[in-house]
């Protein structure tokens, strides 16, 4: 059974465009993360939630939005794409409360978004 | 600021030899340390922490970590190396600033190549 899904995990898109990435958990984790990793492999977070409340909201244009329907996922819509947003985006869950210091993160396969 | 340092992009080493692969933080107080690995087109996986006790910390795959407070440092080790231990690894200790929000600030990765 896959931990941590996302669809899709290619996406291709022109510029301008409005797209949305999903993410479910199967684990029971009451915390999801939405990280970016860039061309240079470098991983930054971006969002989390606890218990469908935002929690931690990095410096991220306001063209990504999260949304939290349940505990199990965590969405990501991006408004107006732009060539800048090119990158692997990973979803990741753990458990406990807030995602504190004792638990580890389960990651997602990865979706690659190319804009062009 | 709280950071993370990984200091070699690329740690080469040949089959059945010990890898080290260097992580050197800075976070005021105590810190809690993770090491997690990407293998390619894959999401990251947890390897090991150390939150608190025994400085010398097992995990998976045959892995271990050794915190030095003294040198700021927690470095991965295995002492014999497989040539499927060949990914990127990351280093990342959790924000302290950020109350029991869970954020994890990634150091910017070393990719190991075990080669036969």
């Amino acid at each position: 059974d896959t931990a941590v899904s996302q669809t899709p995990k290619y996406l291709v898109t022109q510029m301008g465009n409005d797209k949305s990435i999903k993410c479910e958990q199967n684990l029971g984790h009451d915390t999801m993360y939405w990280y970016k990793q860039d061309s240079k492999k470098f991983l930054k977070i971006m969002f989390s939630y606890n218990n469908k409340e935002l929690i931690i909201n990095e410096t991220v244009p306001n063209r990504f939005s999260p949304k939290s329907p349940d505990k199990a996922h965590l969405n990501l819509h991006i408004n107006s794409l732009e060539l800048g947003d090119s990158a692997v985006y990973f979803c990741a869950s753990s458990q406990g409360l807030a995602g504190g210091p004792l638990y580890e993160q389960y990651f997602g396969p990865g979706t690659r978004l190319t804009v062009t | 600021a709280q950071s993370v340092a990984q200091p070699e992009d690329q740690v080469n080493v040949a089959e059945g030899n010990p890898l080290t692969v260097k992580c050197t933080y800075s976070v005021s107080g105590n810190p809690y340390l993770f090491w997690y690995v990407q293998y390619p087109n894959r999401g990251l996986q947890f390897l090991l922490k150390y939150i608190t006790g025994d400085n010398l910390v097992k995990g998976s795959y045959g892995f271990e970590a050794e915190f030095n407070k003294s040198q700021t440092s927690f470095h991965l080790k295995k002492p014999s190396a497989l040539v499927s231990d060949s990914a990127l690894y990351f280093c990342a200790v959790r924000d302290k600033g950020s109350s029991n929000t869970g954020k994890l600030i990634f150091g910017q990765g070393t990719t190991l190549q075990v080669k036969p």
